[in-house]
């Protein structure tokens, strides 16, 4: 079975860091693209971050550029995302999430549980 | 940069069937998208990829209630026999080829 399992998030203040985590179980992991994905209360999904399945490439959203990183570990079967210089605006629930395809650019084709992340002094 | 609408809310009788509306913006109406579901209190769950050409590849588990199809460029998700457990956020979710993943506003289902 397919599952991608998270771990992190919490509470920090603004201008904190925080790194999110996610294991992968059920599926040729370093054949997916693998992205980041928020929702904050009462709003829609935003993409955040992708990073391609040899972990070569990397691209994010304009909101988090220049401060948030993704990586994975193959090997491992892991996703991160660390996050740095964070703002109050990054409050969201968090959702790593796998790509149909090997390809950066295609559907999201399974969710992990989420995690809640709280920016606030 | 493609954007996707979708009504903020829709609302049907058990048992009966639904469509809900993915719009892509003017000179997009090529572009397949994926549609996403999330039940209150859970993670989103993927339910298809729906081509431009109506054809379209469900995820595993999704029952046979759920099909979409295509119109230039709008999408839809049709859900028949509805059934308590389908009300739910529903989202649509494209790719540009910048990369960046879009998502529509989403469409909350009340089932009567």
């Amino acid at each position: 079975e397919m599952q991608l399992l998270q771990s992190g998030g919490g509470l920090v203040q603004p201008g904190g860091s925080l790194r999110l985590s996610c294991a992968a179980f059920g599926f040729s992991f370093s054949s997916s693209a693998m992205s980041w994905v928020r929702q904050a209360p009462g709003k829609g999904p935003e993409w955040v971050s992708i990073i391609s399945g040899t972990g070569a490439r990397t691209y994010y959203a304009d909101s988090v550029k220049g401060r948030f990183i993704i990586s994975r570990d193959n090997l491992k079967g892991t996703l991160d995302l660390q996050m740095n210089s964070l703002r109050a605006d990054d409050t969201a629930e968090y959702f790593c999430a796998k790509g149909l395809t090997i390809s950066v650019a295609g559907a999201i084709d399974h969710w992990g549980q989420g995690t809640l992340v709280t920016v606030s002094s | 940069q493609v954007v996707l609408t979708q009504s903020p809310s829709a609302s049907a009788s058990l048992g009966a069937s639904v469509n809900l509306t993915c719009t892509l913006s003017s000179g997009h109406s090529n572009y397949a998208i994926a549609w996403h579901q999330r039940q209150p209190e859970k993670a989103p769950r993927y339910l298809m990829k729906l081509n431009s050409d109506g054809s379209h590849t469900k995820g595993g588990g999704i029952p046979d209630r759920f099909s979409g199809s295509s119109s230039g460029g709008e999408r839809y998700l049709i859900i028949s026999s509805l059934q308590s457990e389908d009300e739910a956020d529903y989202y649509c979710q494209t790719w540009g080829p910048d990369i960046q993943k879009v998502f529509g506003g989403g469409t909350k289902l009340t089932v009567l």
